[in-house]
This record gives C-alpha cells, structure tokens and sequence, in this order.
C-alpha cells in the first residue's frame, strides 16, 4: 500500500533551538519527494524537492535528506524562530502514475 | 502570495443550501486541483483538471460537483452537504498535471457544514 507516515505527530521546542521531523513512506515506484510547510489558515508552500539520487537539499535553515534505500527523508530545522510554527507535510510522488501520496503532517510550536 | 486565491475564505452553510467554492490562478498553469483536507488526515485529491478537461475524479460524492470555465479558473458546486463535509477546501495549480511540476496552492476555504 502506498503511504506516507509522519512522526512526530506534534512537537514543541523553544526559539533557537534545533528539531528533525521525520517521514517513512512505502511509495513505489518513487519519484520524488517533497516538503511543505503550512502556515495555519494558509495552503502548503513547498520548502524542498528531492529525487531518489539526492542526499540532501537545504532552503535556509530548512534542510532535507533522503535515503532511498530505507526510504525515510528527515527535515531539520536549525535555530528555530517563532515563525516555524505551522504544520510540515511529507509528500511522495509516485513514478508511474505521478500521484502525490501525503503525509498526515507534523505541527511544529516555537514558543519564546 | 503563491499566485492563487480563493474565495470565500470561510463558509458555513446548512445541509440543505447550495453554495460554490472559486479558485483562480494568475500563474499561467494548465492543471488545476481540488484537495480536500480533515484535521489530523492527510490531504486527500478529489478532481484534477487538465487544460479544462476532468482527468481525474477519486470517487467524490456527486453532491460535490467541480467546473472549470477557463484554464484560470475552478469552480466546487456544494449541495446537500453533510456534516462530515466540513474540513478546508484547498485549491492547486500546476504547469501541467503530469511530470515534477511544483502544484501551488491556495489559501484554502474553511467550509463548515451545519
């Protein structure tokens, strides 16, 4: 069954300090995957993209890696500010049919 | 912004009204999307529209009812709505609907059914 699973399901850390989320996902064929981060009341804006040859990918202090072969992707933000909080979703596309397969997301609190 | 709106960005509405959700996007795209999004669920696609025609339909209940005018522009037709209805209606676009392209989306409309 193609899935994308989340965890933690929530997380609450303090303004400069680091955190990883975590993805596993069972997609196949696989394409890419991507992270978004949603802002509450506000769509999904995609932070990073990667195919199953990349490593790792940064967008700031946002940075993403993927392993293919256990397929988990991690997203880990460094020195925290207030504006973090929002909900981060993982995405897998699969490669035959290029559907998105979501994950439940992650809702991040950065509290003072 | 990511260069597409959505109106209205809050709806409630009984089970027995009628009532449209519209999208529009300034982006140039072809592909056009309807997701549906429940607390605590993942983000689930209901229709896709490619250069205006439906290429995908994910077995949504007929009492949601999509139209696309234009490649701009995307319409969701609500009626006899039930309670379970309710989530935030989040609308997408995309240069075309197949390869790696980026989908943009929406504000959202938070639609609550009564």
């Amino acid at each position: 069954k193609n899935q994308v699973e989340q965890s933690p399901q929530s997380l609450i850390i303090l303004e400069g300090k680091n955190c990883t989320l975590q993805c596993n996902y069972t997609v196949s064929p696989f394409s890419n995957l991507r992270w978004y981060k949603q802002d509450t009341g506000r769509g999904p804006v995609s932070l990073t993209i990667m195919t199953f040859s990349e490593n790792t990918k940064s967008n700031g202090r946002y940075t993403a890696t993927l392993d293919a072969d256990t397929k988990q992707s991690s997203l880990h933000i460094t020195a925290s500010q207030l504006s973090d909080s929002a909900s981060y979703i993982c995405v897998a596309k699969r490669g035959n049919t290029g559907k998105l397969i979501f994950g439940q997301g992650t809702t991040l609190q950065v509290k003072p | 912004e990511t260069g597409v709106t959505q109106t209205p960005r809050h709806l409630v509405m009984g089970m027995t009204n009628k009532k449209s959700l519209k999208c529009e996007q300034h982006l140039g795209h072809n592909a056009m999307y309807w997701y549906k999004q429940s607390a605590k669920k993942p983000l689930e696609l209901m229709f896709v529209y490619s250069l205006e025609e439906r290429v995908e339909n994910n077995s949504v209940p007929s009492r949601f009812s999509p139209e696309c005018p234009n490649s701009s522009h995307l319409f969701l037709h609500l009626h006899t709505l039930q309670p379970e209805d309710s989530a935030l209606y989040l609308c997408a676009s995309s240069l075309t609907s197949g390869g790696d392209n980026e989908q943009f989306f929406g504000p959202g409309t938070r639609l609550t059914v009564l």
